[in-house]
């Protein structure tokens, strides 16, 4: 049980292009999802959480209308990346809670801009 | 500011040896703390404590929580080469439960 799935696994993209990743919830329903990026050999940095039917809550530093986050139903949260530059590139990894406390990962989407 | 703080920050052992990783913490609202283990992927659930003094046991994984000296520990015994990852603590806080992460150990298992 508790499985998250995250698409595309990898997506290669030119500067100025927008970049859409989905996460789901497979076998149960998430009210709170969790965006997070990884930069190489660091930890996970929480960017925003996602709530259903809601607006989502950014953390300090996390542009707004950089990092779209969608949460229109309990199993699915979208991210997408505007304008995409080369500094974005990134491992992004959601995480959707299942209770209320364990957060279950996706795989991550490898993001490389061009 | 929430704070964890993981020790050693990494760690080469051979096989069948006994480690302990250290995960310390300063947050507040404290809700729980998470323990995952990182290979190529994303990070994948080992233990939740919530409570201290109460030994979580999986195989030959096992993790207890001190909410007094705001610390637990992450014992793997009789350790094999599929051990080797980076092993992430975190803390849950707050009412939406966010995870704040420490850098993780990279434990390395050596043949």
């Amino acid at each position: 049980g508790a499985v998250v799935s995250q698409h595309p696994s990898r997506v290669i993209c030119k500067s100025g292009t927008s970049v859409k990743i989905e996460c789901r919830s497979l076998d149960f329903q998430a009210t709170t999802m969790f965006w997070y990026r990884q930069f190489p050999k660091q930890s996970l940095m929480l960017m925003a959480t996602s709530n259903e039917g809601s607006k989502a809550t950014y953390e300090q530093g996390v542009e707004k209308d950089k990092f779209l986050i969608n949460h229109a139903s309990l199993t699915l949260s979208t991210l997408t990346v505007t304008s995409a530059h080369p500094e974005d590139s990134s491992f992004y990894i959601c995480s959707a809670r299942e209770g209320k406390e364990t957060q279950y990962f996706g795989p991550g989407t490898r993001l490389l801009v061009l | 500011e929430d704070k964890v703080v993981q020790s050693p920050l990494s760690l080469v052992v051979h096989e069948g040896d006994t480690v302990t990783l250290n995960c310390s913490y300063e947050v507040t609202n404290f809700r729980s703390l998470l323990w995952y283990k990182q290979e190529k992927k994303a990070p994948t659930f080992l233990f939740m404590l919530t409570s201290s003094g109460i030994e979580k046991k999986s195989g030959r994984l096992s993790s207890i929580l001190d909410k007094k000296e705001l610390f637990s520990i992450l014992n793997i015994t009789a350790t094999q080469t599929g051990d080797s990852a980076v092993y992430l603590c975190a803390v849950g806080t707050g009412t939406a439960s966010k995870l704040t992460f420490g850098t993780g150990t990279r434990l390395q298992v050596t043949l």
